[in-house]
């Protein structure tokens, strides 16, 4: 089973819906992300969380956002979608406690807003 | 301003040869690290390489090595005895201290093709 698994994996919706996506982790990791890739601009962080009770805004997070449910789950939310948030989504993990910390990621949800 | 620049949007390489991907970074901090991730076409992000900012060699794992060039602030990746397999989007990053801890920036990526 993935470690970093994501709901839903492709997602249609209509301006002016709201909408979340769902994050979930078995790894045991206290950090978790969400970042959206666009073509050419690689990936922005919207919001990213150090623990149940630590939320940080990111680069992007207007018209975004977050609850940190648990350790293992993180969501993300759009409250009135707008079509320019369409984009894929990825969801990420974290272990500060090894001397690189690289990210795990989710398999990441296709967002079409119309 | 960017703090990761990747200034190269594709790549074309042939079967077996070797291929640079370039990474600049832009940091005041003294603790940081560096990594790449590679994207096939299929979307998933897959780590490849870390470079702590205070490691003294270059990093490799097995075909990948980077090149770290502190004084120049880059971090390129060296693929080796390219496959068909390397073609996907490489993204260069940057672990930087944050309030509470550490954030992650990525660059825009290369697209990379390996030509049979």
């Amino acid at each position: 089973d993935a470690d970093v698994t994501q709901t839903p994996r492709n997602r249609i919706t209509k301006t002016g819906k709201r909408i979340m996506l769902e994050c979930s982790q078995t790894k045991g990791h206290d950090r978790m992300y969400w970042y959206r890739q666009d073509p050419g601009l690689g990936l922005q962080l919207i919001y990213y969380s150090f623990d149940v009770k630590d939320i940080n805004k990111g680069e992007i997070s207007d018209g975004y956002s977050v609850s940190r449910q648990a350790q293992a789950k993180f969501s993300l939310s759009l409250e009135s979608a707008i079509p320019n948030q369409t984009a894929l989504y990825f969801c990420a993990t974290s272990d500060p406690g090894t001397s690189r910390a690289e990210q795990f990621f989710g398999p990441g949800t296709r967002l079409t807003v119309l | 301003a960017q703090k990761i620049t990747q200034t190269q949007p594709g790549m074309f390489v042939q079967e077996k040869e070797a291929v640079t991907l370039d990474c600049t970074y832009d940091t005041s901090d003294q603790s940081y690290g560096l990594f790449w991730y590679k994207q096939p076409s299929s979307g998933e992000m897959i780590f490849l390489i870390y470079q702590g900012s205070y490691d003294e060699q270059n990093a490799t794992e097995g075909r990948y090595s980077l090149n770290f060039q502190k004084a120049r602030k880059s971090a390129n990746l060296v693929i080796s005895a390219s496959q068909l397999g390397d073609s996907a989007m490489y993204f260069c990053a940057m672990r930087e201290q944050s309030t509470g801890g550490f954030k992650t920036i990525f660059g825009a990526g290369t697209r990379l093709f390996v030509k049979a």
